[in-house]
């Protein structure tokens, strides 16, 4: 079925940890975007990509970085996690109509 | 860049009244138009979308009615039901294919 899957949904670690979001879409969507959001809150772009090889900062600074070599494919990456960036991460892919995963709650301790 | 206002940022009716929900934009230029729909701990969904040479779009209980010369679209969502409690996020964008700016979140709570 065409989606978009996003793992871990849920992460707890230590500060100063690495991690890795993944997110994976199977609608053959050229676009996607990394969207921060608090429980029931606003929504924040943190990254975009038009496409493979191009990645693009959104409207709120993050201090994570993310990469495009697939067209399915597009993680997102804090080398050095802190309490501030526990929050939910979605990730979304659009060809028009944007498409939202289930989301990883990150939880930095 | 872009600058949406979203009201209120809760409202509460009671079962089969109506609610309306307000989004202000700033660019001229923008011309499509989401809501998207986000129950607890689910996703956010699209529920209904207005570009920007149409002033009004139905889908059974769901409308969305766009003033450009104003600026603003609203979300009516009539006979509500329980079923319809959510957070629902307005957006704003130059093109569907572009990158979206969302309001900051209606929390809707229907009464039974």
């Amino acid at each position: 079925e065409a989606d978009i899957y996003q793992t871990p949904r849920y992460l707890v670690i230590g500060t100063g940890k690495k991690i890795t979001l993944e997110c994976s879409q199977t609608m053959g969507h050229d676009k996607m975007y990394w969207y921060q959001q608090d429980p029931g809150m606003e929504l924040h772009l943190i990254h975009y990509s038009y496409g493979v090889n191009s990645t693009e900062k959104g409207d709120l600074s993050s201090e994570s970085t993310v990469s495009r070599i697939r067209t399915e494919h597009f993680p997102l990456t804090l080398e050095s996690a802190r309490p501030s960036h526990t929050s939910q991460y979605l990730c979304a892919s659009s060809a028009g109509e944007l498409f939202f995963g289930e989301g990883s709650r990150l939880t930095v301790l | 860049g872009e600058n949406v206002e979203q009201h209120p940022s809760t409202l509460s009716v009671q079962e089969g009244d109506s609610a309306v929900i307000k989004c202000t934009y700033s660019d001229s230029a923008s011309n499509y138009f989401p809501w998207y729909k986000q129950e607890l701990g689910k996703r956010p969904q699209l529920i209904i979308d207005i570009r920007s040479n149409v002033g009004e779009k139905k889908d059974q209980r769901i409308a969305v009615t766009l003033n450009k010369t104003a600026k603003h679209f609203s979300l009516h969502i009539t006979e509500t039901q329980p079923e319809d409690s959510a957070v629902y996020f307005c957006a704003v964008s130059l093109g569907s294919a572009r990158q979206l700016t969302f309001g900051s979140g209606t929390q809707l709570t229907v009464l039974p």
